[in-house]
């Protein structure tokens, strides 16, 4: 069984600077991936970033990255150089055994 | 090359009535899942299909609730007698591997209102 916390409702961040998204999760799983996915008013769900469990260096793609501590099982995303596209809500599900868990989310918003 | 197409992006419905939702996976795409979201909630996982298999259904409600990947054609979720508790919205996804979860792509969902 696999459980996501997600405990920061909302965030806010000015336009140009740095957010970080907490997420924190539990798994019975030994082999599993780990993903943050940006929801924007749309509704589509977009891959922001993707991480293997087994795999220690930590991912980065452009302006996001995560700080992956698995003895902590904490999983956050870093947003440098916030825009306002940025602006949406945040998933960070695990994934094992081609099921995704997500937790309730995390509301960004970007003050211009 | 279109991504995981979903429609209706919109469907309104009478309690009572059945809804159909459509989900084309992406081109070379063989397995398709299912998630429901509720308003201000994560998705949660319904069902994972390949072609003419149901692989795992665990996250579909028992009863009113189906789901089908015919070999042609688009894969169906199915809700008979729909209530009020079944409005959310519905995502499809589809991706070409299986079994370690490599993140899929999702279509844009459809929005289930039950009047």
């Amino acid at each position: 069984a696999q459980t996501v916390t997600q405990s920061q409702p909302e965030m806010s961040v000015q336009e140009a600077e740095t957010v970080t998204l907490s997420c924190t999760y539990d798994t019975s799983e030994s082999d599993y991936y780990l993903f943050w996915y940006k929801q924007p008013p749309s509704r589509q769900m977009i891959l922001v970033i993707r991480q293997e469990a087994y795999k220690q260096q930590n991912a980065t793609e452009n302006r996001f990255s995560v700080n992956f501590q698995k003895a902590a099982k904490s999983f956050s995303l870093k947003i440098s150089d916030s825009q306002l596209g940025d602006a949406a809500m945040y998933f960070c599900p695990t994934g094992a055994n081609s099921k995704l868990t997500f937790g309730k989310g995390i509301t960004l918003s970007v003050r211009p | 090359n279109a991504g995981v197409m979903q429609n209706p992006r919109h469907l309104v419905r009478r309690r009572g009535q059945e809804a159909r939702l459509r989900c084309s996976p992406m081109k070379g795409h063989s397995h398709v899942y299912w998630y429901r979201q509720l308003p201000e909630e994560g998705l949660k996982f319904m069902v994972y299909l390949q072609k003419e298999n149901i692989i795992d259904e665990s996250g579909m409600p028992k009863e009113r609730f189906s789901a089908e990947f015919p070999k042609e054609g688009p894969s169906i979720l199915r809700i008979q007698q729909v209530v009020r508790g079944d409005s959310a919205a519905y995502f499809c996804a589809s991706s070409t591997e299986t079994g370690h979860t490599p993140g899929y792509t999702f279509g844009s969902g459809t929005r289930l209102t039950v009047v």
